[in-house]
């Protein structure tokens, strides 16, 4: 079965400092790893996919297939990187995305 | 920049009505899917839409729900005899052929 595993609801972290959001997921195949976005009151964003391997608003994740996870990482936190982040999965192609519970992201000035 | 839109924002519906959300996908996008997120719980799957058909539903899809693109441009979510517990987020999304999903910004169903 698929599954997306999001361990913390909620991080706290002090602005400069680093931060990960861990994601770990199920899946027997190749799936497709994203991290989706949402700030206070406005949709849902893509931040980063796997594949394109890009760093965006100074985040990056890195596929760990052996350890299935795709833990999004960003050295200095800012306060506007306060957020709901979303880790989902693509199992192929077009079909629908499953994503994780989320974790709540809270950058203290 | 092009977005998908849905409509209305809030709806609030007794219990045992019928509601029907409003959604406007990007215009050349061809897959189009529904999700809802109950508060404080995750975003989960509904239905995906493809080639004016259903291509794939959740257990969560069953009968009290239906989809439509009625005209070409609009993709509708409608929900029969609608229960306390169907109360949450409905985002809208759509998607070309391998490219990832862009998200509306939601409609808050309250059912009373």
């Amino acid at each position: 079965a698929q599954r997306v595993t999001q361990p913390e609801k909620l991080l706290s972290v002090f602005k400069g400092a680093p931060v990960e959001l861990k994601c770990n997921y199920s899946y027997s195949g190749s799936p497709e790893l994203f991290w989706y976005v949402q700030y206070s009151r406005q949709r849902l964003q893509l931040l980063l996919r796997h594949i394109s391997r890009e760093s965006i608003k100074g985040f990056t994740a890195d596929l760990n297939k052996g350890e299935t996870s795709f833990h999004l990482k960003k050295p200095f936190a800012q306060e506007e990187d306060s957020a709901m982040y979303y880790c989902a999965l693509n199992p192929s192609g077009n079909t629908p995305l499953v994503f994780g519970k989320g974790t709540r992201l809270s950058v203290i000035a | 920049e092009p977005e998908v839109t849905q409509t209305p924002s809030h709806q609030v519906t007794q219990m045992g009505q019928e509601v029907i959300l409003r959604c406007v996908p990007i215009s050349n996008h061809l897959y189009f899917y529904w999700y809802r997120q109950i508060l404080g719980q995750k975003v989960e799957f509904l239905v995906s839409f493809y080639n004016n058909e259903i291509s794939e539903k959740s257990e969560i899809f069953d009968d009290q729900f239906s989809v439509e693109r009625p005209d070409g441009s609009n993709f509708t979510l409608k929900i029969r005899s609608t229960k306390l517990e169907d109360s949450a987020m409905y985002f809208c999304a759509s998607g070309r052929e391998n490219t990832e999903a862009f998200f509306g910004q939601g409609t808050r169903l309250t059912v009373v």
